[in-house]
């Protein structure tokens, strides 16, 4: 199975609208921290946002939130104010408490942000 | 992001050279790993370095890849007679500590692309 999940290959949204990009997640490690990356069109990854599984709130960081819904599985990126700058790949990662080292990632949502 | 170095940015290689790529972690980062993304996937783990030594390398291919981080100088990956299916980005990241520090991200560098033609 699937450890990191990202259904939307393709996502559009409008400047300065807010946008949801889905991951689901297979684990069966209590201890776990979940991620989301940047991968602009230059190719680097850029880390935006972290929640670990024993955390009571979601994380937030600026204009990133991930709503964290544990009993689904789900760890949703959510943008707010959507910027032209924000076009890029967005990858969901995890790694497992059995072993922090590894971490596996989703296929990816390329997003685009339409003026 | 800034500080874990990689070179070079693009190699081209022919079927059946080597290629050698390298990543300098961060200033006091010891933990090293290698990353492959194929096109139009995510990232899948290679290997787990600390100097002088492989931790894990669950993802490494069998034959023809191999990783080192010495006591001094870079991580090196080096794929051996490469093919076509090699191309892909190489990406190196670092931590300054591995295992159980579950909050802690790894910083990442821009990528090698290895194209094999």
């Amino acid at each position: 199975a699937q450890k990191i999940t990202q259904t939307q290959p393709g996502m559009f949204v409008q400047e300065k609208e807010a946008v949801t990009l889905d991951c689901t997640y297979d684990t069966s490690d209590p201890s776990y921290g979940l991620f989301w990356y940047k991968q602009p069109s230059s190719g680097e990854m850029i880390f935006l946002i972290y929640q670990g599984s024993y955390d009571q709130q979601n994380a937030t960081e600026g204009r990133y939130s991930l709503n964290f819904q544990k009993a689904r599985k789900s760890a949703n990126l959510v943008i707010s104010a959507s910027q032209l700058g924000d076009s890029a790949m967005y990858f969901c990662a995890m790694r497992e408490g059995g072993n922090f080292n590894k971490f596996y990632f989703g296929s990816g949502t390329k997003l685009n942000v339409k003026p | 992001n800034a500080g874990v170095m990689q070179n070079p940015r693009h190699l081209v290689r022919r079927r059946g050279q080597e290629a050698r790529l390298r990543c300098s972690p961060m200033k006091g980062h010891s933990h090293v790993y290698w990353y492959r993304q194929l096109p139009e996937e995510g990232l899948k783990f290679m290997v787990y370095l600390q100097k002088e030594n492989i931790i894990d390398e669950s993802g490494m291919p069998k034959e023809r890849f191999s990783a080192e981080f010495p006591k001094e100088g870079p991580s090196i990956l080096r794929i051996q007679q490469v093919v076509r299916g090699d191309s892909a980005a190489y990406f190196c990241a670092s931590s300054p500590r591995g295992e159980g520090a579950s909050g802690n991200t790894i910083y990442f560098g821009e990528g090698s692309w290895l194209t094999v033609v």
